[in-house]
This record gives C-alpha cells, structure tokens and sequence, in this order.
C-alpha cells in the first residue's frame, strides 16, 4: 500500500524566514496530496493541496510543489510568522480508494 | 461554514468497555472516515463508509471495531472491548464526494482507556 514519508520531524526558522517540508511518496499512482495543519489539542485543517495533474499551487505565503517523476511533494512558507507554528503533515490519497495516508508530521517552530 | 462535529470530546474508559464515539458530518456530504491518533504520532486510517456501508477499512479496523449511520445525520464507531492501546484521539472526517477530495476533519474525541 501507499507509504509517505516527511522530512525533517522539526523545523525551527526565524521570523520572515522561508521554511520547506519534504515529502515522498511510494505509489505512483496516488493523486491526491493535501496539506494539514495541527495546532495542539486541536483537528486538523487544511491549508492547501494538489492533484497530480499540476506541478504547483500557490495560496499568499504558502505554496506546494509536485515532482510525480520523483514521487515528491513540497510544503513552501515565505515570510513565516509565530501563528505558523503548528505540525505539519503531508498526506496522498492512492487511487483505489479515498483515504488519506499520513506522513509522520514536521513540528515548525517560527522564533520572534 | 458548516463544521464536523463530534461527541464527548473526552471519554474515559475502563478496559474491557464498549465505547461509542459520535460524529456529525457536514449534512451535504457523502464519504465519512474515522481516524486515530495515538499521542505524538501521526493520523492513521482506520474506515471509509459511503452509501451505508463500509468502503475500505485498515488493519487497525478489526473485529472489535464497527461503523454505523444510525440516521440520516449522525456517523458512529463503536470498539467493543477496548484494550489500553486503544488510547488516542479518534478523528471523524467528511467530504462531498470522492473527486472532490477534501476531508474535513472533527474537533476529535479523546479516548483514554484504563
């Protein structure tokens, strides 16, 4: 089955700098690849996702990349601010069905 | 903007009990999930459930576990002997249909079994 990978497990950036979170994927055929945040205690939400007919999406300071050759997938935030600490999971939903496979998560700290 | 719902948000448990987790999902969609997370650890898959039943499930999604859409709003999973590693937040999720793709997740129930 589908297996996800992310990198790295924690990011520390200061405040207006640029932060990047990696993911891989295993089946070529998955085609969906969604992007969640998780602030403590909390569910998560949606920030910004792709399907696999696009190489990138943009939304203001966030955008995502898709390299289907490579089977990877990129979180891009510019311009980070403390409010985007949180983790971070990456996710792709294989063809066969609709669920979400999870990666591991990436805790993000922004310092002011 | 209409939001999952989900019910208690914390329960307690002795092991060996019957939990039933509650969730409302988004009342024009039509795909429901549940998913766990064990603390500090990533959300896992456990079921899918479209048109009254079960699309695909997990592992994790054995015989002690089952789905129901008792009525035409409310989405449960009930795990009927719960075991101590059965302690996570159970996550329900929704979405309009599949090519749609965007889940929706609940607030969480935290399962804590003693």
């Amino acid at each position: 089955g589908e297996n996800v990978e992310q990198h790295p497990s924690t990011l520390s950036v200061q405040e207006g700098d640029s932060a990047v979170i990696k993911c891989t994927y295993s089946d070529s055929a998955s085609n969906y690849f969604p992007w969640y945040k998780q602030e403590l205690g909390k569910r998560p939400q949606l920030i910004i996702d792709i399907r696999s007919n696009v190489g990138e999406k943009k939304d203001q300071r966030i955008a995502v990349t898709l390299n289907k050759t490579a089977k990877h997938f990129s979180l891009h935030i510019t311009e980070t601010q403390p409010e985007d600490s949180a983790v971070y999971f990456c996710a792709a939903t294989p063809p066969y069905g609709n669920k979400l496979v999870f990666g591991a998560g990436t805790i993000l700290r922004v310092k002011s | 903007e209409p939001e999952v719902t989900q019910t208690p948000s914390h329960q307690v448990t002795q092991m060996g009990q019957e939990v039933i987790l509650r969730c409302v999902p988004i009342s024009n969609h039509l795909y429901f999930y549940w998913y766990r997370q064990i603390l500090g650890q990533k959300v896992e898959f456990l079921v899918s459930f479209y048109n009254n039943e079960i699309s695909e499930k997990s592992e994790i999604f054995d015989d002690q576990f089952s789905v129901e859409r008792p009525d035409g709003s409310n989405f449960t999973l009930k795990i009927r002997s719960t075991k101590l590693e059965d302690s996570a937040m159970y996550f329900c999720a929704s979405n309009r249909d599949a090519p749609s793709y965007e889940q929706y997740f609940g607030p969480g129930t935290r399962l804590t079994v003693t």
